[in-house]
């Protein structure tokens, strides 16, 4: 059972949009910035997003982040079949004293 | 480039230890700590800790105390993870990523996994 909640998939048609949400609580995302990373299959996670909304350089701007109290959202636009992966979200959990992530997410491009 | 390699594929026996590498390079090693994660077969990510690279002081999640080491060579800018009297529950991918910035999780860039498969 992860500290983070996340749907265990999503789906959308290619050059659509979709949203990946992130439940967590105050010790966690409530306090503290929340990461997301893609894990594409038989691949390592790489980071897509840092500081709740940021991108790191390379990452395209179809990819974003949001918080909103002890909540946080990936949105993916213009969706790609090279899109598919395991999505995870990540943060701080201050009163665990720990990094926690989310159970993932599995983006299919239908 | 900024990157991280790790160590190849381990498949040992119950009881055994195994040593998990993993070497940086294009970036000043002691400035960014390491975090280690797994990820057990079909199944999410796991944070089992972090070693502070200027001073060798790890932090290890519950869970992952007792049998599980991180620790480092700066001479080669390597860190490693020792886990011993390994159980077949500690088949996994285990990763190395380096924190970018504050307590977590700004994971980047990561190594590229290492399977350890404990099997009699």
């Amino acid at each position: 059972q992860s500290v983070l909640t996340q749907p265990p998939s999503v789906s959308a048609a290619p050059g659509q949009r979709v949203t990946i949400s992130c439940s967590g609580s105050s010790s966690n995302i409530g306090n503290n910035y929340v990461s997301w990373f893609q894990q594409l299959p038989g691949t390592a996670p790489k980071l897509l997003i840092y500081e709740n909304n940021k991108r790191p350089s390379g990452i395209p701007d179809r990819f974003s982040g949001s918080k909103s109290g002890t909540s946080a959202t990936l949105g993916i636009t213009g969706l790609q079949t090279g899109d598919e992966a395991d999505y995870y979200c990540g943060t701080w959990d201050s009163s665990l004293s720990a990094g926690v992530f989310g159970g993932g997410t599995k983006l299919t491009v239908l | 480039q900024v990157q991280l390699v790790q160590s190849g594929s381990e498949l040992k026996k119950p009881g055994a230890s195994v040593k998990v590498s993993c070497k940086a390079s294009g970036y000043t090693f002691s400035t960014y700590p390491i975090n280690w994660v797994r990820q057990a077969p079909g199944q999410g990510l796991e944070w089992m800790g972090w070693i502070n690279t200027k001073t060798g002081n790890p932090t290890y999640a519950q869970g992952f105390t007792g049998r599980f080491v991180f620790s480092l060579d700066t001479s080669v800018s390597t860190a490693y993870l020792q886990i011993s009297s390994l159980k077949a529950d500690d088949t996994a991918v285990y990763y190395c990523a380096r924190l970018n910035g504050g307590v977590c999780c700004q994971f980047d860039p990561w190594g590229q996994g290492t399977l350890v498969t404990v099997s009699s």
